[in-house]
């Protein structure tokens, strides 16, 4: 069992919609960052986070430490969030990253 | 205040070769970290280097190596290529410890 799982692997949805990538971990953390990598690009930090809830415009991530898990909201998707969205885990200076979700928003 | 800069950002290589690949932070930064990123593995954590020490190390032969100059600039080099080393190597830097990560644009290594 990998110690990120990310669900689910493949999203399509319709511009407008509202998106909801989940994160599950294994081990323990000192904290937990949602990546944002589009095709042929480099990859950019959307959130770094330990406890409760971040928003930066239409993303919203939250961490339940508790539960393990994740999860990273996209209200009002449009087409160029299409991308793959990358969950990864901090602890001892080292990340472990789940598979990505990729996500295609249709016009 | 410039990003990361990764050289070369592609190279062509040919298995038994060695290449050194660079990365240089955003000014201010002291730690440093290098991923693999392929198809099928996805990105695997290489290395993590601070003020010239490596912190932690991924599960990779000792084939791969680093190291972290004075200003806190870093290469990595890998040894006797293979072909399964074709793969886009990240470096990204922060200014904490364990703080938010800044990628540069990758070195594409293609192994022949």
């Amino acid at each position: 069992k990998n110690e990120v799982e990310q669900s689910p692997q493949n999203l399509t949805a319709q511009e407008g919609e509202f998106i909801t990538i989940n994160c599950s971990y294994s081990v323990g953390i000192s904290a937990l960052h949602w990546l944002q990598q589009h095709p042929g690009g480099g990859i950019v930090s959307l959130f770094m986070l330990s406890s409760g809830k971040k928003k930066h415009g239409r993303l919203i991530a939250t961490i339940n430490i508790q539960e393990k898990h994740s999860s990273l909201h996209i209200t009002a998707s449009h087409p160029r969030d299409s991308a793959v969205y990358i969950c990864a885990v901090g602890s001892n200076y080292k990340l472990t990253f789940g598979k990505g979700t990729l996500l295609t928003v249709n016009p | 205040k410039a990003g990361v800069t990764q050289t070369p950002r592609y190279l062509i290589k040919t298995r038994g070769q060695q290449v050194t690949l660079s990365c240089s932070p955003i000014s201010g930064h002291r730690s440093v970290s290098w991923y693999q990123q392929t198809p099928g593995q996805g990105l695997q954590f290489l290395f993590e280097y601070f003020s010239e020490t490596q912190r932690n190390k991924g599960n990779f032969p000792g084939r791969f190596s680093g190291r972290q100059f004075s200003n806190s600039r870093s290469e990595m080099n890998v040894s006797t290529l293979e072909l399964g080393d074709s793969a886009l190597y990240l470096c990204a830097s922060s200014l904490e410890t364990a703080g938010e990560q800044f990628f540069g644009p990758g070195t594409r290594l293609t192994v022949l």
